[in-house]
């Protein structure tokens, strides 16, 4: 059974700090999701990982995947309060099943 | 193009009842997905069809069917409903699986009672 382990579940910072969500699979994957959800809403999509190396970034979020670590990274540089929200990654396994990890709550502060 | 849309946004069920969450996409995806929500957590994969007449199911799928007639729509079907499927269901569609970005729909609230 896949495994999918965020950390840290709750993150505060102030307005201007970096910070690092980690996202830790049990078994083998080569293909991982990132998805940002607002309260009370659907999710979006924020990155495809789709190979060991992948690195993307999109304004202030910078994402990676280390397939042999089984390790995906989300980077924040320099938060700022609209990226306060739940931040979940998502390991694909079987071809076409996704296994969510509990998610990440960003608050960013003024 | 309105992308996913699901009906209804909210439902309250007694126990016992059935009803069916309606999923419709108009981007010609051929992947559709159903998911669940619980309080504080992540989502989990109900079923899942990969084209028209194809559905296979996910992580927790009992207790739920679904059926797959046109590339659309994509319909999840509650029997005997219990309150340990109170959740937010969310349906989702990608053009070609899972190497691809999904679209999830607004979601359906459902409290059973």
């Amino acid at each position: 059974e896949l495994k999918v382990e965020q950390n840290p579940l709750f993150l505060s910072m102030q307005e201007g700090k970096n910070y690092t969500i980690y996202c830790n699979y049990s078994t083998t994957s080569d293909r991982l999701y990132w998805y940002r959800q607002d309260p009370g809403k659907s999710l979006e999509s924020l990155f495809v990982l789709l190979s060991n190396g992948a690195v993307k970034q999109e304004g202030r979020l910078m994402a990676s995947l280390d397939t042999k670590a089984r390790l995906s990274t989300l980077h924040i540089t320099a938060a700022v309060h609209d990226l306060s929200a739940t931040y979940f990654c998502a390991v694909v396994y079987a071809g076409n099943m996704l296994t969510f990890g509990g998610g990440t709550r960003l608050m960013v502060k003024p | 193009n309105a992308g996913v849309t699901q009906t209804p946004k909210f439902r309250i069920l007694k126990i016992g009842q059935s009803m069916t969450l309606q999923c419709t996409q108009d981007m010609n995806h051929n992947y559709m997905y159903w998911y669940r929500q619980d309080p504080g957590m992540g989502l989990k994969l109900i079923y899942y069809s990969v084209g028209a007449g194809i559905t296979d199911k996910g992580e927790v799928p009992n207790g739920y069917n679904v059926s797959r007639s046109t590339t659309e729509d994509f319909p999840l079907r509650l029997e005997l409903a219990a309150p340990s499927q109170t959740s937010v269901y969310f349906c989702a569609s990608s053009p070609q699986g899972l190497t691809e970005t999904q679209y999830f729909g607004p979601g359906t609230r459902l409290l059973v009672l």
